[in-house]
């Protein structure tokens, strides 16, 4: 089975404080995504990569970083943490190969942020 | 532009009934993928199908089924004798073969009440 999984469930964090938010994959996925899921809005696309090293801006990349030093991780970066940034954040994974477009991502159980 | 629209934010049923989520798409793109994925309170998207735009045959997945009109650029989802283990949120969701960041671009979400 595919596994992603989140490094906390819950977080809370003060206005300013810079946040990491870390991923992993066991599946030897080359791609990546963060998303953050709001009330609404369903899932937008924050970062993602499609190799090590490699990332690209999504939808919303504002107040965000990334860093993929290795292929099974991929970290969220709030550089300095600011209300509007309270959400769940969902991290994905998929495979490379051929047809990208077609293969389904597998998501981790989220992270819930609270920024005071 | 690409869109999802899922126009029913909540739907309560009572256990047995049959229910069918909406799901309307925007694409200029002619080779896309339509997706549902179920996140149960637990917060994890659980993949439930993946559809190419290619192939309109309905799908029936045990009580699932999903049917497909690219005429009216629908993917709506059925369940038949629903359950209380079907309360969750479902998130219909498009991707398109010409985007090189293989993201998905999701609806807002139905949630789906199930009422013993």
């Amino acid at each position: 089975d595919v596994k992603v999984t989140q490094s906390s469930r819950y977080l809370v964090k003060r206005t300013g404080e810079k946040v990491f938010l870390e991923c992993v994959q066991d599946m030897d996925h080359e791609n990546m995504f963060w998303y953050r899921q709001d009330p609404g809005l369903g899932l937008r696309l924050i970062y993602f990569s499609y190799d090590v090293k490699m990332k690209e801006k999504g939808d919303i990349p504002e107040g965000y970083s990334v860093s993929r030093e290795k292929k099974e991780r991929f970290s969220l970066i709030l550089e300095s943490a600011s209300t509007n940034q309270t959400s769940m954040y969902l991290c994905a994974s998929s495979t490379g190969a051929s047809g990208r477009a077609n293969n389904e991502q597998f998501f981790g159980p989220g992270t819930r942020l609270t920024v005071l | 532009a690409q869109k999802v629209t899922q126009a029913q934010t909540e739907i309560s049923v009572v256990e047995k009934e049959d229910v069918t989520l909406d799901c309307v798409y925007e694409t200029r793109d002619t080779t896309y993928y339509l997706f549902w994925y179920k996140q149960p309170p637990s917060g994890e998207l659980v993949f439930l199908i993946r559809r190419n735009s290619f192939d309109e045959q309905n799908e029936i997945s045990g009580r699932y089924s999903w049917n497909f009109q690219k005429s009216t650029s629908s993917f709506n989802f059925t369940i038949t004798a629903s359950q209380v283990v079907d309360s969750a949120v479902y998130f219909c969701a498009l991707s398109e073969a010409w985007d090189s960041s293989y993201k998905l671009i999701f609806g807002s979400g139905t949630r789906l009440l199930v009422r013993p």
